[in-house]
């Protein structure tokens, strides 16, 4: 089975500061995808990053960065110099190199405090 | 369009109706996709459709939900005789080809209350 797991579903952080959000999952595959999408209130869902399991070079974008363990099948979000924007839910996700569909964590809510 | 447009952005329903959500995908964007949020749940999937090819349903959790996709654009996802339990926020996505890196952009989704 192909799952996804979110173990923190609300974390904390202060503006300008630093916060790591968790994700595993669990494939026999060896080859596959991962992304981090943001979704604010507004319930829109926007990509943060995505990593290529095949690549070791971890993911930026900006602020945002994953740390991915290929071997622990364990794929964080870090966001740096939190913002109030950043505000959300943050949701891990898989896809699989054949096959049609994202598999979804659960879901971690940020709260940024000012 | 500029986005992926769903609609309506909210809809309340009694039981034993049916019901029909609306995705208009990015123009030009062969790949689309139907998921189900519910609450304190991740995001579960219900169909994918590419282009010509015959949709993805492994996901639609009974024979109450359809989906059909016109023309290779416009969506409709369609729910008989809703229950209670298929309160939820549907979210529909598109991409512009298929493919596991290719990013998919969401709509703000329909949320469905059945009373």
């Amino acid at each position: 089975a192909q799952t996804v797991t979110q173990s923190q579903p609300e974390m904390s952080v202060q503006e300008a500061e630093t916060v790591t959000l968790s994700c595993t999952y669990d494939t026999s595959e060896s080859d596959y995808y991962l992304f981090w999408y943001k979704q604010p209130p507004s319930r829109q869902m926007i990509l943060v990053i995505r990593q290529e399991a095949y690549k070791q070079q971890n993911a930026t974008e900006n602020r945002f960065s994953v740390n991915f363990q290929k071997a622990a099948k364990s794929f964080s979000l870090k966001i740096s110099d939190s913002q109030l924007g950043d505000a959300a839910m943050y949701f891990c996700a898989y896809r699989p190199n054949t096959g049609n569909q994202f598999y979804f964590g659960t879901g971690t809510s940020l709260t940024v405090i000012p | 369009g500029a986005g992926v447009s769903q609609s309506p952005s909210n809809k309340v329903t009694e039981k034993g109706k049916d019901v029909e959500l609306r995705c208009d995908p990015i123009s030009g964007h062969t790949a689309l996709y139907w998921y189900r949020q519910s609450l304190g749940q991740g995001l579960e999937f219900l169909i994918y459709f590419q282009g010509n090819s015959a949709p993805d349903k492994s996901g639609l959790p009974s024979d109450r939900f359809s989906a059909e996709r016109t023309g290779g654009s416009v969506s409709t996802l369609t729910i008989q005789r809703t229950q209670q339990e298929d309160s939820a926020v549907y979210l529909c996505a598109s991409s512009l080809v298929a493919g596991p890196y290719t990013e998919a952009f969401f709509g703000q989704g329909t949320r469905l209350t059945v009373v």
